[in-house]
Order: C-alpha cells, then structure tokens, then sequence
C-alpha cells in the first residue's frame, strides 16, 4: 500500500534553516510527482511548490520562491523540501503529498 | 493565482441528511487538454487531508458513493448524502489547473 512517510517535528530558530523529509513506498516512485502543501494552525491549504522524480523537475508557487527548496533521491524513494531563513510565519505543518495520497505531517515551530 | 471561493464557512447536519458545499473559481477550471482538474478534500480532526473526489466528478479509490461531485468551469459542487458521524470535519475543494495549484478555504461540518 502506498505511504508517505515524513520526517519527525522540529524546532528551529530563526534565521536557520530546516530541511524535511518524505520516504515514500508501495509504488514506483519516479511515477508520480511529489507536492509539498503548508498549513497554519487553524488555517487552510497552501501549496508550495512540486517536484517531477523523473526529470528532476521543479515548480514552486512564487510566493515561496526563495524559501523552499525541493529535491528528490530516487535511490532512497525519498522527496526533501529544505526551507531557509526561517521566521515565525514558517511555523506550520507541511505535508507531502502526490495523487491520491497525503504525509502525516511534520509540524515546524520557529522560535528562539 | 486562482481564487477558490467555497461556501458556506460553516454548517450543521442531523445525522442521516443530505448537505450541499459550493465552490467557485475565478477562472474557469478546464485545461488546455479539455480536462478539468477540481478536487475535494476532507481533513478530519487531526489527521491529513483525505482525496474525495477528482476531476470533479470521480471518486477516489475507497470513497462512499454518498459523496458526489458536479459543476463545470467555475461553479462546483459537492454533495454528502446520509450523513454519519466519520464524515466530520474540514471540506476543502482544489484546483489543479493551473500553477500555482490553490485550494478553497475550507468548510466545517459539523454534526447536530
């Protein structure tokens, strides 16, 4: 069965940078895109970005150009999203996510 | 970027009835490959977002038939028939059109 399986919570100061992980198993990897989404507490959906294993293709949303770093390992089945110079606006939960299925989550708190 | 507007914010069911969720985007949903790409999510306390429905009328896999979809272009709809209590949550609908992918804000449902 498919399973998404991310890296644990973590907290971080401001300024640094964090870098998440998204192990996947139960299917082919390189056959599905890889999307990372951030939720706020109490808030909605955004996306950040997506990553093609494949190709080693990349889209973000502009608003986390700059921010967000996506990469792929195909021999470890695993996507990475690194986000840098944090601020307490990262301090969320991020999700990783392709067709049809979703992470748990790895919550991020930034605070010094 | 794609607004989604979903409504209501909020609404109450009995258990067994029927209700109604709306979402409309600010540029119509259908790709340059005639397919239009609308989902809807349901985020149960705690958990991660679960895929109902795609391409705005198909049920994922393992999804009740008492979830359905309809619309076209910018107007859809999802409806959840004989409601039970596992059905509580967040209800958010999502468009997959265009980059950057953008989601609704979201609709609580709750249980009388």
């Amino acid at each position: 069965q498919v399973q998404l399986q991310q890296s644990g919570a973590e907290l971080v100061k401001p300024g640094s940078s964090v870098k998440l992980s998204c192990k996947a198993s139960g299917y082919t990897f390189t056959d599905y895109a890889m999307k990372w989404v951030k939720q706020r507490t109490g808030q909605g959906l955004e996306w950040i970005g997506v990553i093609d294993p494949e190709i080693d293709a990349t889209a973000y949303n502009e608003k986390f150009k700059g921010k967000a770093t996506l990469t792929a390992d195909t021999s470890s089945n695993t996507a990475y999203m690194e986000l840098s110079r944090l601020t307490s606006e990262d301090s969320a939960v991020y999700y990783c996510t392709r067709y049809g299925f979703w992470g748990p989550g790895t919550m991020v708190t930034v605070s010094s | 970027d794609v607004v989604m507007t979903q409504t209501p914010v909020s609404l109450s069911v009995s258990l067994g009835g029927q209700v109604s969720i709306s979402c409309r985007s600010s540029q119509s949903l259908v790709h340059n490959n005639g397919n239009t790409y609308l989902s809807w999510y349901l985020q149960k306390p705690g958990q991660s977002p679960q895929l109902l429905i795609y391409k705005v009328s198909n049920r994922f896999s393992g999804i009740s038939d008492r979830f359905s979809g309809s619309g076209s272009g910018t107007d859809f709809t999802l409806k959840i028939s004989r409601v039970e209590p596992d059905d509580l949550g967040v209800y958010y609908c999502g468009q997959g059109t265009q980059y950057p992918l953008t989601f609704g804000s979201g609709t609580k449902l709750e249980i009388k």
